[in-house]
């Protein structure tokens, strides 16, 4: 079974909105990355957080990690059309295990 | 090549038969692994090579899959005997492993899209 499972499944939001993903996992981790996948395309790594760390930021990404609740979110400010992808959580306590994902869809 | 490289892009075969997907990972990762995403799925996990460690099969679904890294560096993915619903795309992905054992950031092919017939 999947370590990661996120929510929400699908999200949709306005041009210049925040996006929030979240993830919830089961075992301890040594590190929690969060994906980006375009339709039909492989995926791009966002931003990896380490077990001992709360919170990260790159750009207009923000992603927190709480190890005591086993979860984390991924931010995205100020949202563009272009965010439209899907968001994978992925957990690491040796091998990489990936969630389900959040569809993000941003309407100009 | 400077990324993933997957081949073929795309395969369509008849149920029964065999197939072989290959990857070129990134020079030097020593990590290496294949999931498997269905439309509209998640990434589910098939197996992981660490350098010369044994493999983590624990993903393969059935003895009809198999996979092999040969060198530390190309990976073959082998389905014997195909049927409707390995049909999916192929994902593999390539990585250095810090010191402490826990895998990095992950680089993706852009996928073997298999359709059985």
């Amino acid at each position: 079974s999947q370590q990661g499972e996120e929510d929400p499944q699908a999200l949709s939001i306005q041009e210049g909105e925040n996006a929030t993903m979240n993830c919830s996992y089961k075992t301890s981790i040594n590190n929690l990355q969060w994906y980006r996948q375009n339709s039909g395309r492989g995926l791009v790594h966002l931003i990896l957080i380490r077990s001992n760390e709360r919170e990260k930021h790159s750009g207009r990404l923000r992603v927190t990690l709480d190890t005591s609740k086993k979860s984390s979110s991924l931010l995205i400010t100020a949202s563009r059309a272009a965010d439209t992808a899907s968001y994978f959580c992925a957990t690491s306590g040796g091998k990489l295990i990936f969630g389900q994902g959040t569809e993000l869809s941003v309407k100009p | 090549g400077a990324g993933v490289s997957q081949s073929p892009s795309n395969k369509v075969t008849e149920k029964g038969k065999d197939v072989e997907l290959r990857c070129d990972p990134i020079s030097g990762h020593t990590a290496l692994y294949w999931y498997r995403q269905s439309l509209g799925q998640g990434l589910e996990f098939l197996i992981y090579f660490q350098g010369n460690s044994a493999p983590d099969k624990s993903g393969l679904p059935s003895d009809r899959f198999s996979a092999e890294r040969t060198g530390g560096s190309v990976s073959t993915l082998t389905i014997q005997r195909t049927q409707q619903e390995d049909s999916a795309v192929y994902l593999c992905a390539s990585s250095l492993v810090p010191a402490g054992g826990s895998t990095g950031e992950l680089f993706f092919g852009e996928g073997s899209r298999l359709t059985v017939l």
